[in-house]
């Protein structure tokens, strides 16, 4: 089946330390996007990169790093930056040029800071 | 059926009724609108599309409405079942750029 998998399920973080959240997919898409969701709020882009070897930054992008070094993988690390990291992680994909049901999402990452 | 004209963070729904959840957009260039459905710790799934040269999309007990005048957006759902419970979220796109989502609504249905 294809599909995007992010891992892990649940991740916890001391306060000062960098983490990162894996996002693979086997769909063959050329765009993949980073999501963070807090509790009763909308999803709000982090990073986003349309090719490999290319990203741009989200509307909060302060705090978070991407790279984009092969085409199913677009991993995020959450650095010791980010002010409040506690949230729900979103990892989406979407093949360049269809539009109609072309974002895939994964299942999410839920990073709490201990 | 239960309805609401502004978009409102919870909608309580009894089974079996019909849904309408209301999205307010932002962009009025955006040419391209999506309905999601979120069930708890899971990732968003696509219900509906509709562009913006349309008013009136409908799938499986599924419509979407568009209204461009006052960037509003609709959804209704015909006779709710207990598996529509979820968080629902409307989001748009101009050219394909990116996706913006909306505050969300949470849906629950009474049985």
């Amino acid at each position: 089946d294809g599909g995007i998998t992010q891992s892990p399920k649940y991740l916890f973080r001391k306060e000062g330390q960098n983490v990162t959240l894996s996002c693979e997919q086997n769909l063959n898409h050329d765009a993949m996007y980073w999501y963070r969701q807090d509790p009763g709020q909308g999803l709000r882009l982090i990073y986003y990169s349309q090719i490999v070897n290319d990203f741009q930054k989200g509307d909060i992008a302060e705090g978070y790093s991407v790279s984009r070094e092969k085409k199913e993988s677009f991993p995020l690390t959450v650095t010791s930056a980010q002010k409040n990291p506690t949230a729900f992680y979103l990892c989406a994909s979407k093949d360049r040029g269809r539009v109609s049901y072309g974002y895939t999402f994964g299942s999410g990452t839920r990073l709490t800071v201990v | 059926g239960e309805s609401v004209g502004l978009h409102l963070p919870t909608l309580s729904v009894q089974e079996g009724d019909n849904s309408i959840i209301n999205c307010a957009y932002s962009n009025s260039a955006s040419d391209y609108f999506i309905w999601y459905k979120q069930e708890s710790g899971k990732g968003p799934q696509f219900i509906i599309d509709i562009r913006s040269n349309m008013d009136k999309r409908q799938g499986q007990r599924v419509t979407v409405l568009l209204n461009k005048t006052v960037k509003h957006l609709s959804l209704q759902i015909a006779a709710t079942q207990p598996g529509d419970s979820a968080v629902y979220f409307c989001a748009e796109t101009l050219n394909d750029y990116k996706l913006s989502f909306g505050a969300g609504t949470t849906v629950t249905v009474r049985a």
